[in-house]
C-alpha cells in the first residue's frame, strides 16, 4: 500500500537554526499539506499546496515557514530561524483530488526538538 | 465551518461495539463528515466518511440521521489495538484543510 513518508523522524535543533522537514507524498497525489502537532495538544493545519503554490496557510505559517516542491517528489517545510515553541511533531499529508472525498494519507511525522 | 463536538474520553472492554456520536449543528449543506484516528506518535488516519444515512467499510459504521446535525461512528467488536483517539471532522470538498478538535480518547481494556 502506498504510504506518505518522511524524515528525519526526529530532529534536535538549536534556537534560531534553520530546519528542513521533509517528505515524500504518495506519487499520484496532488494535494500537499503540512500540519503540527504539539505535545498534548491537537493537530493543528499549517499549510496547503497544489499546482506548486501555496493553496491556504494558517496563522501559524508566518514568514519563518516556508514550503517547496522541489522535484517531483519531495515536499519540504523550511523553518527559517527555530524558536522553542516550534517544537512539536509535523505531519506531512497528500490527497489525490480535489472531489468530495477528500481522504488525507499522513505520515509518520517529524519530532523537532528545538533546544 | 460546522464545530463538532464529541465526549473527550470513552472506556471499553475488547469485544464490545463502540459507539461514538460526534455533534455538528451548523453543518452546510456541501459538508462531509469524516473521522479519523490516530494512535499515539502516528500521524491521523481515515477511518470512515459519509454525507447521509449510513456508510460501513471493513473497519467502521458511520450513521448520520437525516438532520445531519449529528453522527454515529460504530466500532464492532473493538480491541487493545483500537486504543486511540478518534476525530470527528466536518469537510467541505477535496484539496482543503482538516481541522481537528480534541477528539475522543478510547481506551479498551480487556
Amino acid at each position: 500500500e502506498p504510504e506518505v513518508t518522511q524524515t528525519p523522524s526526529h530532529q534536535v535543533t538549536q534556537m534560531g537554526q534553520e530546519v528542513i522537514l521533509r517528505c515524500v507524498p504518495i506519487s499520484n497525489h496532488l494535494y500537499f499539506y503540512w500540519y503540527r502537532q504539539i505535545l498534548g495538544q491537537k493537530v493543528e493545519f499549517l499549510v496547503s499546496f497544489y499546482n506548486n503554490e501555496i493553496s491556504e496557510k494558517s496563522e501559524i505559517f508566518d514568514d519563518q515557514f516556508s514550503v517547496e516542491r522541489p522535484d517531483g517528489s519531495n515536499f519540504t517545510l523550511k523553518i527559517r530561524s527555530t524558536k522553542l515553541e516550534d517544537s512539536a511533531m509535523y505531519f506531512c499529508a497528500s490527497s489525490e483530488s480535489a472531489s468530495f472525498y477528500n481522504e488525507q494519507f499522513f505520515g509518520p511525522g517529524t519530532r523537532l526538538t528545538v533546544l | 465551518l460546522a464545530k463538532t463536538t464529541q465526549p473527550i474520553s470513552m472506556d471499553s472492554y475488547e469485544g464490545q461495539e463502540v459507539n461514538i456520536t460526534c455533534s455538528h449543528n451548523n453543518i452546510a449543506t456541501n459538508d462531509y463528515i469524516t473521522w479519523y484516528q490516530q494512535f499515539p506518535s502516528q500521524g491521523p488516519r481515515f477511518i470512515i466518511q459519509g454525507y447521509k444515512t449510513k456508510v460501513t467499510n471493513e473497519v467502521a459504521s458511520l450513521f448520520i440521521p437525516a438532520d445531519r446535525k449529528s453522527s454515529t461512528l460504530s466500532l464492532p467488536r473493538v480491541s487493545l489495538s483500537d486504543t486511540a483517539v478518534y476525530y470527528c471532522l466536518v469537510v467541505t470538498g477535496g484539496g482543503n484543510k482538516l481541522t481537528f478538535g480534541t477528539g475522543t480518547q478510547l481506551k479498551v481494556e480487556l
